[in-house]
């Protein structure tokens, strides 16, 4: 069964920590999305990878940094936790030549900032 | 922006069929629409996709207007399971593209 996995589903971490989110999924997918959700708002892209080592902003980057080493894993730092990065996060992934070419969604890592 | 409209909420009975309408009508010919769902406190979940003609499999049924710039998601047996938050997107399945989801509709499927 084809899976993306993210590290924790709960956090709690303190103002001006460095978070780190990581995303792994094993469908040797090309594609990796970065997503925040926040009620009312849907989802929001912050940053997406087409390949390992690359990295494109997404809609909302500013206060986030994404590290892509490895093609199945792609990882979303906070530098500075700030409160308004409450959020929910979930990553995705896809694969170019899938004929379906469908995103597999994680379930979530649910990130409080004290 | 999102390229899609969608009503913010709907109602329906448990049984009777559920039309979930989404407007697409900057839609480019080599952009197909696809929808999720999402479970309250789960990932999204990829339902059906389609070009231009109308697609069914085993979760639910895919209307696209002629003119492709709406269409209708249908499960034609809502169940209380069904309860969830409906996204409609285009994407260009050809290359490299960025999956942008508006707010979706929120459905309540009830007793």
């Amino acid at each position: 069964d084809v899976k993306v996995t993210q590290s924790s589903r709960y956090l709690v971490k303190r103002t001006g920590e460095k978070v780190f989110l990581e995303c792994v999924q094993d469908m040797d997918h090309e594609n990796m999305f970065w997503y925040r959700q926040d009620p009312g708002l849907g989802l929001r892209l912050i940053y997406f990878s087409y390949d390992v080592k690359m990295k494109e902003k997404g809609d909302i980057p500013e206060g986030y940094s994404v590290s892509r080493e490895k093609k199945e894993r792609f990882s979303l730092i906070l530098e500075s936790a700030s409160t308004n990065q409450t959020s929910m996060y979930l990553c995705a992934s896809s694969s170019d030549g899938r004929s379906t070419g469908e995103l597999f969604f994680g379930e979530g890592s649910r990130l409080t900032v004290l | 922006d999102a390229k899609t409209t969608q009503p913010t909420s709907m109602d329906c009975a448990e049984g009777r069929a559920a039309n979930l309408p989404c407007n697409h009508s900057t839609i480019s010919g080599n952009e197909y629409v696809y929808w999720y769902r999402q479970i309250h406190s789960q990932g999204p979940q990829y339902i059906i996709h389609g070009l231009k003609n109308n697609e069914t499999n085993e979760m639910a049924s895919l209307i696209i207007t002629e003119d492709r710039k709406s269409s209708t998601l249908i499960l034609p047996h809502a169940t209380l399971r069904d309860t969830a938050v409906y996204y409609c997107i285009v994407r260009d399945q050809g290359g490299s593209y960025i999956p942008t989801f508006g707010r979706g509709t929120s459905l309540i499927v009830h007793p």
